[in-house]
């Protein structure tokens, strides 16, 4: 079953704006993945942050995990037409097989 | 570097054939392997993994099965495919070390169409 649930599950910005969607989930993690898919293709690691961190940077991403809320943020700044894409967010349980997704962010930016 | 690949990238069955899809890794060794499946407009859903050859665990019961018969090489089969398979199915690779995160790295997809 799908742990994550993203929100909101559509988002539609004009270009140079922030976008941030978050992730709620239900169970304890070891660490929780955000990816990025195009329509129709496979998904892309995007960034990976550790159920003992609360925020990680890479570029123009910034995630926030607060495990207490069970929940997570991930925010694009300075938005490209580029960045258009589905976005999901995955779950890592304690152990070693496969990922949690949640249904995913369909992001839009509006040149 | 690592690469890895799904074939067909498209496909079209009739109900009631047969399936087999093929996910090969290159450039590490002893992946843990996975197959996913994603509906449309939904996330994805973890369907087998394996953390080796020979080894496979299934997440959903289905009449879908997986095999691994070789390190790199992981092949998702159907004896008889129903309209609810249809789909976009996706493969992933992760490293196996004790010390990583299960950062998992996706092919390019294969979608199943059951008419």
């Amino acid at each position: 079953s799908q742990q994550g649930e993203e929100d909101p599950q559509a988002l539609s910005i004009q270009e140079g704006e922030n976008a941030t969607m978050n992730c709620s989930y239900k169970t304890s993690i070891n660490n929780l993945q955000w990816y990025r898919q195009n329509s129709g293709r496979g998904l892309v690691h995007l960034i990976l942050i550790r159920s003992n961190e609360r925020e990680k940077h890479s570029g123009r991403l910034r995630v926030t995990l607060d495990t207490s809320k069970k929940s997570s943020s991930l925010l694009i700044t300075a938005s490209r037409a580029a960045d258009t894409a589905s976005y999901f967010c995955a779950t890592d349980a304690l152990r070693t097989d496969g990922l949690t997704f949640g249904k995913g962010t369909h992001l839009i930016i509006q040149p | 570097s690592q690469t890895i690949h799904q074939w067909p990238a498209t496909l079209v069955q009739p109900v009631g054939s047969p399936l087999s899809l093929e996910c090969t890794v290159e450039g590490t060794s002893n992946p843990n392997l996975y197959w996913y499946r994603q509906a449309a407009g939904r996330g994805l859903q973890l369907l087998f993994y394996s953390v080796g050859i020979g080894q496979i665990s299934s997440e959903v019961p289905q009449n879908l099965s997986a095999s691994r018969p070789q390190d790199r090489q992981f092949i998702l089969s159907s004896k008889k495919l129903l309209l609810s398979d249809s789909g976009f199915y996706l493969c992933a690779w992760s490293v196996m070390a004790v010390t990583s995160y299960n950062e998992q790295f996706f092919g390019p997809g294969t979608r199943l169409t059951v008419l």
